[in-house]
């Protein structure tokens, strides 16, 4: 079946501009997570999601990000007035549920660039 | 809190010869472990997993991994390893308290 979607595949923007990454889990997987790749520095937790709730939402570097989650499928994560300390690579990931003994499908992730 | 140590960042290794990636954890309950591979210009996929039982587990392509809890480890193996191993590994650990995280990676580098 299909994997874990995730659009823009990439994106360029200004500094101080807002932007909004899109994913698309894995039909029927109720967790959602939320993850930022820069160079050098592994993949940093941003969020997660069990159904429609964010019961963590500990790892969001800033009140410029936020995320959201609608109808337990589709999830955008905002970040807004973008600095150029946000340019990575943001993937998503889903699992079956939160239990963190499920193995966690990723997808290609968003590079964004911010100059 | 857990946290979750690669030490090595980068491993040189000729084809054919054996590897390990190292990964050591600190956590206040019990784990899951995980190892997690990402091939160039592609997404993160598992390599394998330690949820109970055996602490030899063994992943896809030919890779294994021991858990060692007097030494909080879990390195990663393989006997012979082929240039198309050549990726980023990431070792993971999550615990009861649905905390999770990731290491910084290991970037192995298989030469011909």
């Amino acid at each position: 079946g299909a994997g874990v979607s995730q659009s823009p595949s990439n994106k360029v923007t200004e500094k101080g501009k807002d932007v909004e990454l899109r994913c698309d889990p894995i039909s029927g997987h109720t967790a959602l997570y939320w993850y930022r790749q820069s160079l050098g520095q592994g993949l940093e937790f941003l969020i997660y999601f069990q159904g429609n709730s964010a019961p963590d939402k500990s790892g969001l570097p800033s009140d410029r990000f936020s995320a959201e989650r609608t109808g337990g499928s589709v999830s955008t994560l905002t970040i807004q007035r973008t600095q150029q300390e946000d340019s990575a690579v943001y993937l998503c990931a889903s699992s079956r549920t939160s239990g963190n003994y499920n193995e966690q499908f990723f997808g290609p992730g968003t590079r964004l660039t911010v100059l | 809190a857990q946290s979750v140590t690669q030490l090595d960042s980068q491993v040189p290794v000729f084809e054919e010869a054996p590897v390990e990636l190292r990964c050591n954890y600190s956590s206040s309950v019990s784990v899951y472990l995980f190892w997690y591979v990402q091939y160039p210009n592609q997404g993160l996929q598992l390599l394998l997993k330690y949820l109970s039982g055996s602490t030899l587990v063994k992943g896809i392509n030919g890779f294994e991994a021991e858990f060692n809890k007097s030494q909080t480890s879990f390195h990663l193996r393989k006997p012979s390893v082929h240039i198309s191993d050549t990726a980023e590994y990431f070792c993971a650990v999550g615990n009861t308290g649905n905390q999770f995280c990731f290491g910084t990676g290991t970037s192995l580098t298989v030469i011909p």
